[in-house]
Parts: C-alpha cells; sequence; structure tokens
C-alpha cells in the first residue's frame, strides 16, 4: 500500500515549457486534490476532485488543468509555465471530502 | 470566508520540555474540523491530530494534546515531553462539515517552525 505517489519529486521547466505532474493513490479514496505551498502562504488549494470525471477550481487554479478519468490518477497539467509557478506542489487524497487527507511527498519545481 | 491564523512563525523548545503551538480561526459556520499537520524536513504532511468541532472533548494523540476553545475559535497544539523528531514546520488547518462551496478545501495556516533544542 504505497498511499499517495507524486512524481516527479523535482523539476526545473524553463518560462513557456508545459508538463504533467503526476498524482496516483491505491486507497480508493473518491476525493483528490492539489495544492501549492509558498513561503509565508501555507498551502492553497488548486483544484479538486470529488469522484472520477468530477472536477473543480480551489483558490488558485490560474495556469493549472486537471482531469480525474480514474478514480487512482490525478494529474496536473502547466500549460505555460512561469516563474510565479515556482512551488512545491502537494498532491492530497481522502475518503470522502471531509475526511483525513493524505499527501504525497510533493514537487519542487523551478520555472526559470 | 473562513481563514486560519498562526501568529507564532517561529517556537524552541527544550528537548523533554513542554511547547503550546497557537491557532485561531475565523468561521461563521457551526460545525467544522480542525486539524494539526506536521511537515519535518523530508516535506512529507503528516495528520498528527483531529478535531470535530461538535465534540467537546480536546483530542489528544500520545505526547499530542489540542486546548479547542469554540467560542474563542481556538485551537492550540500542546506537545508534551518535547523529542528531536519533533522538530517540524506545523500547520493548522479547518476544513467546513458541510459539503459545498468554500469549505470543501482545507484551509491552512502559515505554519509555526518548531525547534527542539537538545
Amino acid at each position: 500500500n504505497a498511499g499517495v505517489t507524486q512524481t516527479p519529486k523535482f523539476q526545473v521547466l524553463k518560462t513557456g515549457q508545459s508538463m504533467t505532474l503526476q498524482c496516483a493513490q491505491d486507497m480508493n479514496h473518491e476525493y483528490m486534490s492539489w495544492y501549492r505551498q509558498d513561503p509565508g502562504m501555507g498551502l492553497r488549494l488548486i483544484h479538486y476532485s470529488v469522484g472520477a470525471g468530477i472536477t473543480d477550481q480551489g483558490e488558485v487554479p490560474n495556469g493549472y488543468n486537471v482531469s480525474r478519468s480514474t478514480t487512482e490518477d490525478f494529474p496536473l497539467r502547466l500549460l505555460s509555465a512561469a516563474p510565479s509557478q515556482t512551488s512545491v506542489y502537494f498532491c492530497a487524497s481522502s475518503r470522502q471530502w471531509n475526511t483525513e487527507a493524505f499527501f504525497g511527498q510533493g514537487t519542487r519545481l523551478t520555472v526559470v | 470566508a473562513q481563514t486560519v491564523t498562526q501568529s507564532q512563525p517561529e517556537m524552541s523548545v527544550q528537548e523533554a520540555e513542554t511547547v503550546t503551538l497557537s491557532c485561531t480561526y475565523d468561521t461563521s459556520e457551526s460545525d467544522y474540523y480542525l486539524f494539526w499537520y506536521k511537515q519535518p524536513p523530508s516535506r512529507q504532511m503528516i495528520l498528527v491530530i483531529r478535531q470535530e468541532a461538535y465534540k467537546q472533548q480536546n483530542a489528544t494523540e500520545n505526547r499530542f494534546s489540542v486546548n479547542f476553545q469554540k467560542a474563542a475559535k481556538s485551537f492550540s497544539l500542546k506537545i508534551s515531553d518535547s523529542q528531536l523528531g519533533d522538530a517540524a514546520m506545523y500547520f493548522c488547518a479547518y476544513r467546513g462539515a458541510y459539503y459545498g462551496g468554500a469549505t470543501n478545501k482545507l484551509i491552512f495556516g502559515t505554519g509555526t517552525l518548531l525547534a527542539v533544542q537538545p
């Protein structure tokens, strides 16, 4: 039982490049979400999903896309990377939307 | 909108001593959940303790306990017998108890960095 797995752990992008951060969970959780962590700002919600085929925007969705074709996977796409997207990204899942959230180990993304 | 405030950016405690981390929140909801998460240098977010607002009894997990004051909207974390492995960033978080709108998300404070001195 691996829990929540994020890949890659580190990534450097050039401005304008696109990429996908992968997130997979093996706990059959319905609720998944993406956060970004910036110094002095805690974690802020980017997008979330309450089940396969259902996604919605969080607090800071601009510049990011998500999809949820399966219960297990919830990838986060950066469409055209900008330096303002330099951050640590966390994927989380929970059995229901209001139960304990389990986090992946995070992806440190640098956009130059 | 709900907010979570952690007014102590950094704290320090001697090994084996007790430390209390503060957290206040603002909400108009009557039912909700509160959490403390620990983030060690490994970056992993680890749930330390959870409190349901409808429960008057303070949650306890081994050396970790909370002082939940609903009327004052305060949710402090007490770490007893501090150990070197407790050194980490600690985040207080809020989540509404009813599905819909802004309360779907975990709302985090800005964190308190705890150092444990040997």
